[in-house]
């Protein structure tokens, strides 16, 4: 079965600190995986989308990694700010198919003052 | 551009009672989707279009219908509610939906009472 795996489910940080979040994922065929960024309340927006021959992409502070042959990948927040509390959801979409677009549960980040 | 629109942000239902959730978005793209979120749980698509007069149904489509007769309306609607469906829904959109950025919108606040 088609899953996406997340850790950890929730991180504490301070201000300023660097962390990394987790995801591992079973689909197959695979085609891309993107990170999401979601704040309390509001939809989710696209940080990075990578495919398979893609290994690093960043966005600003966001720096997302894929390792397509052991399935994982990480998102390397550097330097954390208030505003990046949020939850961060990895999703992974499966080659061939028309939506189907498998959605990890999510970290959820706190970043204190 | 005003993105993708969704239209209550909140509504509370009577079980049994019927409604549509507005999504609309202005950025041209074909496929739209929409998509519950539960606590503890990913995002799970409902139904998803890949143009106008086209829909097909996602993970758990029991319970609504969708239709979509011009590229930028995407309702949602809620046949005879139940307190199941008591979940926040999004509306999402890009312009190819295994490649390119998808765009949520703000989410509609669901209670089935």
């Amino acid at each position: 079965k088609n899953q996406v795996e997340q850790s950890p489910q929730s991180l504490i940080i301070l201000e300023g600190k660097n962390c990394t979040l987790q995801c591992n994922y079973t689909v197959s065929p695979f085609s891309n995986l993107r990170w999401y960024k979601q704040d309390t309340g509001r939809g989710p927006v696209s940080l990075t989308i990578m495919t398979f021959s893609e290994n690093t992409k960043s966005n600003g502070r966001y720096t997302a990694t894929l390792d397509a042959d052991t399935k994982q990948s990480s998102l390397h927040i550097t330097a954390s700010q208030l505003s990046d509390s949020a939850s961060y959801i990895c999703v992974v979409s499966e080659w061939g198919s028309q939506g189907n677009l498998i959605f990890g549960k999510g970290t959820k980040l706190s970043v204190k003052p | 551009n005003a993105g993708v629109t969704q239209t209550p942000k909140f509504q509370v239902l009577k079980t049994g009672q019927s409604m549509t959730l507005q999504c609309a978005q202005d950025m041209n793209h074909e496929y739209m989707s929409w998509y519950r979120q539960d606590p503890g749980m990913g995002l799970r698509l409902i139904h998803y279009s890949v143009g106008a007069g086209i829909t097909d149904q996602g993970e758990v489509p029991n319970g609504y219908n969708v239709s979509r007769s011009t590229t930028e309306d995407f309702p949602l609607r809620l046949l005879s509610a139940a307190p199941s469906q008591t979940s926040v829904y999004f509306c999402a959109s890009s312009s190819f939906p295994i490649t390119d950025t998808q765009y949520f919108g703000p989410g509609t606040r669901l209670t089935v009472l």
